[in-house]
């Protein structure tokens, strides 16, 4: 059974970096049909997917435009985890942050893709 | 990517009614990528429905999903109080709808 465990502080200065850890246990970062993404929900902006990063043959990795400028999401091979890294960091970077793992089903004809584990979720703050 | 729409933001609905979520895509799109969420306060989002119509295993048989066109539709047939939630649909890896709440009176 997959699970995700997430840790990293509640509450982060405007400015300054919101770092977040996802430990995976059930299966590998550098799995050939998963993704690693980081995803929040706000009141104002919803659900937002933020990133991910997945192995195929090497290490690549997706931004959302809206924080592409200010994101880093890195795979750690030795600790089996990946974390988000968000840089300067502003009130409206408040929200619940989930870690997922994006799995790619070849099924026949099909291939689907969704997201069937999620960490627990982490509240983070900006605020003075 | 494809900005999805949801009709209602809020459903309040009595046990044993049937409700029907839905997301609206702004082109056609593959289903493959059409998945449904459940997300509860204090928990992680549960998987639902995969390929659009396909339920995600230990999912009971009330949870429907379908397609037609660029309108995607989550069914929930003989509602039970736990049903009560937000549920979000996602197309691709990067694209979420912006959930509708179920109330169950």
């Amino acid at each position: 059974q997959v699970q995700l465990q997430q840790s990293g502080p509640g509450l982060v200065k405007p400015s300054q970096t919101l770092s977040l850890t996802c430990a995976i246990s059930g299966d590998s970062v550098s799995s050939n049909n998963a993704t690693w993404n980081w995803i929040r929900l706000s009141p104002s902006r919803g659900l937002e997917w933020l990133g991910r990063a997945y192995y195929r043959s090497k290490w690549n990795s997706d931004y959302a435009e809206s924080v592409k400028s200010r994101i880093v999401i890195n795979p750690d091979t030795s600790e089996n985890q990946f974390s988000l890294q968000l840089n300067s960091v502003i009130p409206e970077d408040t929200a619940l942050y989930y870690c997922a793992r994006g799995y790619y089903d070849i099924s026949g004809h099909n291939n689907y893709y969704y997201m069937d584990v999620w960490g627990k979720g982490t509240t983070v703050t900006v605020s003075s | 990517e494809t900005a999805m729409t949801k009709s209602p933001a809020t459903l309040s609905l009595s046990p044993g009614d049937r409700a029907s979520l839905s997301c609206r895509a702004s082109q056609r799109l593959s289903t493959d990528y059409l998945s449904w969420y459940q997300h509860k306060p204090g928990q992680a989002p549960r998987l639902l429905i995969y390929g659009a119509s396909t339920r995600a295993t230990g999912i009971p048989p009330r949870f429907s999903g379908s397609a037609s066109g660029t309108d995607f539709t989550l069914t929930i047939s003989s509602l039970q109080p736990e049903d009560s939630a937000v549920y979000f649909c996602q197309l691709d890896y990067n694209t979420f709808g912006q959930g509708t709440k179920l109330e169950i009176k």
